[in-house]
């Protein structure tokens, strides 16, 4: 099985644009979570997905949202980017209901802002 | 408000010796425990869980909720445990937010 792949691996944006990052699950996967990871704030939470539903969401502010398709696929969206955007977003999907049962991460999407 | 504190950034141990990584949390109510971990140039893993009680790559870790920890440990540092490691927590109820931990870059030396 192919693992987790996330779109794009890289990108450099500016200050004030919006982005929009992609994950693909695992196959047969259908419960995706996203992530920030920066060296100043560590891992941060962002979301929760099990078929197309929120489940779970971090501290973040409402610039960040996101989605699961009908095909598990996920994606979030950050609007009106600022420089502390600037982080490694990873994705993990798993099986079932429970995220963190064979829990598997993508590659992440590194985000420059500018 | 939920914590995990990783006391230590980076812990270096001698091949064969044990190793302890802490973790200690802050939460009201049943929280859910995880250890992640990342090998350089790797993905993130999600390595144990405390609902499992499973023993992974020689890994152990037992809730203490009276001590509120969560502290991993292995009898025997490898030099293929170099890698970072995270402390998570899952809170219950509503929301279930994810906090972790800043991570403790763990070190065998050969």
């Amino acid at each position: 099985k192919a693992g987790v792949t996330q779109t794009p691996r890289y990108l450099i944006k500016t200050r004030g644009q919006q982005v929009t990052l992609s994950c693909s699950p695992i196959s047969g996967h259908r419960s995706v979570s996203w992530y920030q990871q920066t060296p100043g704030q560590g891992l941060q939470f962002l979301f929760e997905y099990f078929s197309e539903t929120q489940r779970n969401k971090g501290n973040f502010p409402g610039r960040f949202s996101g989605r699961q398709f009908s095909n598990s696929r996920s994606e979030m969206n950050v609007s009106t980017l600022e420089l502390g955007d600037s982080a490694l977003y990873l994705c993990a999907s798993s099986a079932g209901q429970d995220p963190y049962n064979e829990q598997f991460f993508g590659p992440g999407t590194r985000l420059t802002v500018l | 408000a939920q914590r995990v504190t990783q006391p230590e950034k980076l812990l270096s141990v001698f091949k064969g010796a044990p190793v302890e990584l802490k973790c200690n949390y802050s939460y009201s109510g049943s929280p859910e425990l995880f250890w992640y971990v990342q090998y350089s140039r790797q993905r993130l893993q999600l390595l144990l869980r405390h609902i499992s009680r499973e023993s992974i790559k020689g890994f152990t870790a037992d809730l203490n909720k009276g001590e509120t920890s969560f502290h991993l440990k292995k009898p025997f540092a490898q030099e293929e445990d170099s890698a970072m490691y995270y402390c998570a927590l899952k809170g219950s109820g509503g929301y279930q937010k994810v906090t972790f931990g800043i991570g403790t870059k763990l070190q065998v030396i050969p």
